[in-house]
């Protein structure tokens, strides 16, 4: 069955410490894999994906088949990336599904 | 400003009163889906559209329903709410794209939610 694994229900770091949000999937076929994004009071968003391969707002996630993993990273987190992190696999069954993870808070003190 | 809008985005209403929480997408996209958001569990989606006229359950269609009139609009439909529905709902939107596996598509938009509470 596919499942996406997100381990911490909370990360808290200070400003300036390095981050790593982590995903674990499990999937039989070949894995597309996001990370999504929810901003207090707002709505979730695409923040990358790992056929991409870009980074953006300083964040960087690859994909490791061996592992199953697609963790999401930052050398140096802001106050401003605090927010809830989801990890999602797209499942093809020969139409779209996104298998999310139950989330990550990520929460970044002054 | 392309953007997927549900309404409302807060509703409190009884066990038993037929509810519909409405959304528009303004990007001519294919596909429409509703998912639910609850603690320790995340979002799994309810029922999704592939079309106008084209709908399918997802992982959790209990006690919903839902329709696909119009390209725009996927409202979602509560019969008969119970309080287990209390919830955070999304819609999401996005383009299909028929590649190599049908339904390949790119990556999905969502509404700013609706949080649902039953009493």
């Amino acid at each position: 069955a596919q499942r996406v694994t997100q381990p911490e229900k909370l990360l808290s770091v200070f400003k300036g410490a390095p981050v790593e949000l982590k995903c674990n999937y499990s999937y039989s076929g070949s894995p597309e894999l996001f990370w999504y994004v929810q901003y207090s009071r707002q709505r979730l968003q695409l923040l990358l994906r790992h056929i991409s391969r870009e980074s953006i707002k300083g964040f960087t996630a690859d994909l490791n088949k061996g592992e199953t993993s697609f963790h999401l990273k930052k050398p140096f987190a802001q106050e401003e990336d605090s927010a809830m992190y989801y990890c999602a696999l797209k499942v093809n069954t020969g139409f779209q599904k996104l298998v999310f993870g139950t989330g990550t808070r990520l929460l970044v003190s002054p | 400003e392309a953007q997927v809008t549900q309404n409302p985005r807060y509703l409190i209403t009884v066990t038993g009163k037929k509810l519909t929480v409405t959304c528009s997408q303004n990007m001519n996209h294919e596909y429409m889906s509703w998912y639910r958001q609850d603690p320790g569990l995340g979002l799994r989606q309810i029922y999704y559209s592939m079309n106008v006229e084209v709908t399918d359950k997802g992982d959790v269609p209990e006690g919903y329903k839902v329709s696909r009139k119009e390209k725009r609009n996927f409202p979602l439909i509560l019969e008969s709410p119970s309080p287990n529905q209390t919830s955070l709902y999304f819609c999401a939107s996005s383009f299909l794209i028929r590649g190599g596996l049908r339904g390949l598509n790119t990556e999905a938009f969502f509404g700013q939610g609706t949080r649902l509470t039953v009493v």
